[in-house]
């Protein structure tokens, strides 16, 4: 059973510019949650999909985008990045929607924005 | 609203000390559910634990364990004989059924095992 992966492992980008992030969600999973984790902070809920569709947002905003494809992988994109923005992204799935089900991270994507 | 709070920033303790990471939360729910989550220095988060919110069983798996206490809204990790290994910063989590799935997060602990 392969578990969540996260694509590339690290990033450097300019303020401004645009960066997309990959995520690939334990077999079997088909809901995708993001996270953003700031240094010395903890995760902060990003926004959840769902069967392709967003199921819930924590307070980010609109610059900050997902998809998930029909294979239930997903894509986090934030546009205009801010050097705020830098931080560790955590992807996590899990088996379907509610709270029953637990949510399995991935390794993180550490961004860093100049 | 929804809070979890970890007042313990960062504890060292000496292998093979026992040590309790202490967690209080916040919720206006009656279904919930608290999770542990332990994140090496690798930057993975490795889930340890989930209880809901109507189990206040205590539980231990090998050397941990977990005290949950509704009266006090606490649920406390437990590590017994320390291991070097065990040196991570620790989450406690709450998920409020109905609420988007999302997990709220305490700042974390981070604990030092120091041979």
């Amino acid at each position: 059973e392969t578990g969540v992966t996260q694509s590339p492992t690290h990033l450097i980008k300019t303020r401004g510019q645009q960066v997309t992030l990959r995520c690939s969600s334990q077999s079997g999973h088909n809901t995708v949650s993001w996270y953003q984790q700031a240094l010395g902070q903890g995760p902060q809920f990003i926004f959840q999909y769902y069967r392709e569709e967003e199921n819930g947002r924590g307070n980010f905003p609109p610059r900050f985008s997902g998809l998930q494809f029909p294979n239930y992988s997903s894509e986090l994109n934030v546009n205009a990045l801010e050097l705020d923005d830098s931080a560790l992204y955590l992807c996590a799935s899990s088996m379907s929607l509610g709270s029953t089900d637990t949510q399995y991270f991935g390794p993180g994507t550490r961004l860093t924005v100049l | 609203a929804q809070k979890v709070t970890q007042a313990q920033t960062e504890i060292s303790v000496v292998e093979k000390e026992d040590v309790t990471l202490d967690c209080v939360y916040e919720t206006r729910d009656t279904t919930y559910y608290l999770f542990w989550y332990k994140q090496p220095p690798s930057g993975e988060l490795v889930f340890l634990i989930r209880r809901n919110s109507f189990d206040e069983q205590n539980e231990i798996s090998g050397r941990y364990s977990w005290n949950f206490q509704k009266s006090t809204s606490s649920f406390n990790f437990t590590i017994t004989a320390s291991q070097v290994v065990d040196s991570a910063v620790y989450f406690c989590a709450l998920s409020e059924l109905n609420r988007d799935d999302k997990i709220i997060f305490g700042k974390g602990t981070r604990l030092h095992i120091l041979p």
